[in-house]
């Protein structure tokens, strides 16, 4: 059974980099696309970006000129860097796989989430 | 448009039939994916594709697409059902990931 465990810094400065990394036990790492999601408290879920095990990314439009993911296929991990975080940032962050086999795709698993808040 | 619509909240007694519905223009050529979270958890994918349940989600969970909308439908739903439903699916050409906002189901 796939499992994804992630960690990375909960607190953090206005204008400082958040830094998540997500580790992907069990089943095949190079099939699936590799994302991050988030959901700011009390409201709904955002598509951050993915991964392909090729390095091939694709971002949220919204976000892409902060957003940076990578994969490392030598450890099965994959990670997150948004920079120049503000308030608005503030959020649980997820990792999830995904897969897409056109025209249906599911992400599934879901990391546990880490709460990454941004105060000064 | 990139957008998915879903109602912000819905109730059902316990044991009847809910639908909870997801609209936009990518479903015309990307199936939803549906997802239930409860208040301190993950997300739980519980439907793909056109009626595609996960290992493991009960058979009262079933899904269904027409157009631009949608659907996901709970045949005699449980307290345990009681969660937040998101629906997901992709931008036919650019393949970015489009959430809709959510429906909160309330079982009476």
């Amino acid at each position: 059974q796939v499992q994804l465990q992630q960690w990375g810094a909960g607190l953090l400065k206005p204008s400082e980099t958040l830094s998540l990394t997500c580790a992907v036990y069990g089943g095949s790492f190079t099939d699936f696309y590799w994302n991050w999601i988030r959901q700011p408290p009390g409201k709904g879920l955002e598509w951050i970006g993915e991964i392909h095990h090729s390095g091939s990314a694709r971002y949220n439009p919204s976000l892409q000129s902060r957003a940076f993911i990578s994969v490392d296929t030598s450890k099965n991990q994959f990670s997150l860097k948004l920079t120049s975080v503000a308030a608005a940032d503030t959020a649980l962050y997820y990792c999830a796989r995904g897969m897409l086999a056109r025209p249906r795709g599911w992400f599934d698993p879901w990391g546990q989430g880490t709460l990454v808040t941004v105060s000064s | 448009s990139s957008e998915l619509t879903q109602g912000p909240a819905v109730s059902v007694a316990l044991g009847q039939t809910v639908r909870i519905t997801c609209q936009g223009d990518s479903l015309r050529s990307f199936y939803a994916s549906w997802y239930q979270q409860k208040p301190g958890q993950a997300p739980l994918h519980v439907m793909y594709g056109k009626n595609n349940r996960p290992s493991g989600i009960p058979d009262r969970f079933s899904g269904s697409s027409s157009g631009n909308t949608a659907s996901l439908t709970i045949t005699g739903a449980q307290a345990e059902d009681e969660a937040d439903y998101y629906c997901s699916s992709r931008d036919s050409s650019s393949l970015h990931v489009i959430f809709g906002g959510g429906t909160k189901l309330t079982v009476l």
